[in-house]
């Protein structure tokens, strides 16, 4: 079984802190993505890597930042967080097929911002 | 106006009702078709996915896709409590390693 794992579940942080959310896949895929999720709204995409060192910009990427150094792990970085990233944040992996359909997501971590 | 549209519910029926859950799009280069179905506290997975338009039956499940509408719609037969979950679509095209997706549909199946 595909497994996505995200380092928190529950995150409570200061505005102006910066912000570390970490994602780990075991399937060896190469393809990692980061949502939010607010109501309403549905997933936007923030930010996604393709390769290790490789990213692309989503949808929303003002304000957040990414790294993969290693092809399991792939950090959201929030450089100076702020009230309106309060979110829902899922983490996602996908194989390198013609359309990555298949997306194994992770748990969520729930991020308040005060 | 949003690429992808859906109504987020929620939408309440009784058990072993038949559940119509739809969205309309406005990309036309979209091909590929997925329903993902997120229970509470919890990812979403991955349901039921379509290529181009027609339908897709797994069990109680059913796709349908309208390409010349822009519409794709999840049927469910014979509901069950267990069904009850926020149920998104999404869709792609062929080089786009990203998802599209709707703002997900509210689903309880009362007891």
């Amino acid at each position: 079984d595909v497994k996505v794992t995200q380092s928190s579940r529950y995150l409570v942080k200061r505005t102006g802190e910066k912000v570390f959310l970490e994602c780990v896949q075991d399937m060896d895929h190469e393809n990692m993505f980061w949502y939010r999720q607010d109501p309403g709204l549905g997933l936007r995409l923030i930010y996604f890597s393709y390769d290790v060192k490789m990213k692309e910009k989503g949808d929303i990427p003002e304000g957040y930042s990414v790294s993969r150094e290693k092809k399991e792990r792939f950090s959201l970085i929030l450089e100076s967080a702020s009230t309106n990233q309060t979110s829902m944040y899922l983490c996602a992996s996908s194989a390198p097929t013609g359309a990555s359909y298949e997306q194994y997501f992770g748990p969520g971590t729930r991020l308040t911002v005060t | 106006q949003k690429e992808v549209e859906q109504d987020p519910g929620p939408l309440s029926v009784p058990e072993g009702a038949i559940v119509s859950l739809n969205c309309t799009y406005s990309n036309s280069a979209f091909q590929y078709f997925m329903w993902y179905r997120q229970y509470s506290r919890k990812g979403p997975e991955l349901l039921m996915y379509t290529y181009s338009s027609g339908n897709k039956e797994d069990g109680r499940f059913t796709a349908q896709v309208d390409k010349s509408s822009k519409y794709i719609s999840l049927f469910i037969r014979d509901s069950q409590p267990s069904d009850s979950a926020t149920y998104l679509c999404a869709m792609t095209h062929t080089g786009r390693r990203a998802l599209t997706f709707g703002s997900g549909t509210r689903l309880q199946v009362q007891p």
